[in-house]
């Protein structure tokens, strides 16, 4: 069975701290993604990474970086956050052939 | 002009109902369709690919229909678990996916 995980479900965090969001897929998958979701905009793409070490932007990447330092691990940082990044974040990871994307549970995350 | 628009809903729908979701895409470079299904709470997950012949996977029917950029969904016979927010998504290459807002279906008894 595929499996995404992600570190926290739910994250409460100060304005101005650095938050790191984790997420684990043991699929063997080169393309992970990282997306957030707010209500009537529907999930927007804010990098993704097509194999080690290499990252892409995505939609919306202001006021975020990412690190894919091994094959099965991508990682999202808030390098100062803001509250208009309170969000569910949803972390994803591609099986290609079929471009079927897995998802993980997702962390909401409140900025205060 | 959003890249894919929904109708948001709220759908709602009796048991046995017959319900049909539409969806339009500005891409014309677009190569797949997919819809996925998101429980409250939950993580989106597949529901099933949208072909150009159109396609059925037991009571959902997905057609496509390339010329007018839209994509349907059909569900028959809807049942209390198929409450949930319809995702119309597609891909124009390189594993990127374009997520619609979803439409959201209560089915009540």
């Amino acid at each position: 069975d595929v499996k995404v995980t992600q570190s926290s479900r739910y994250l409460v965090k100060r304005t101005g701290e650095k938050v790191f969001l984790e997420c684990v897929q043991d699929m063997d998958h080169e393309n992970m993604f990282w997306y957030r979701q707010d209500p009537g905009l529907g999930l927007r793409l804010i990098y993704f990474s097509y194999d080690v070490k290499m990252k892409e932007k995505g939609d919306i990447p202001e006021g975020y970086s990412v690190s894919r330092e091994k094959k099965e691990r991508f990682s999202l940082i808030l390098e100062s956050a803001s509250t208009n990044q309170t969000s569910m974040y949803l972390c994803a990871s591609l099986r290609t052939g079929d471009n079927e994307q897995f998802f993980g549970p997702g962390t909401r995350l409140t900025v205060l | 002009r959003k890249e894919v628009e929904q109708d948001p809903g709220p759908f709602n729908v009796p048991e046995g109902a017959t319900v049909a979701f539409n969806c339009t895409y500005s891409n014309s470079a677009s190569q797949s369709f997919f819809w996925y299904r998101q429980d409250c709470r939950k993580e989106p997950k597949l529901l099933m690919s949208v072909y150009s012949s159109g396609n059925e996977d037991g009571r959902f029917t997905a057609q496509l229909n390339r010329a007018s950029q839209y994509i349907s969904l059909l569900i028959r016979d809807s049942k209390l678990s198929d409450s949930a927010t319809y995702l119309c998504v597609y891909s124009w290459g390189g594993g990127k996916l374009i997520f619609g807002q979803g439409t959201e279906l209560s089915v009540k008894p």
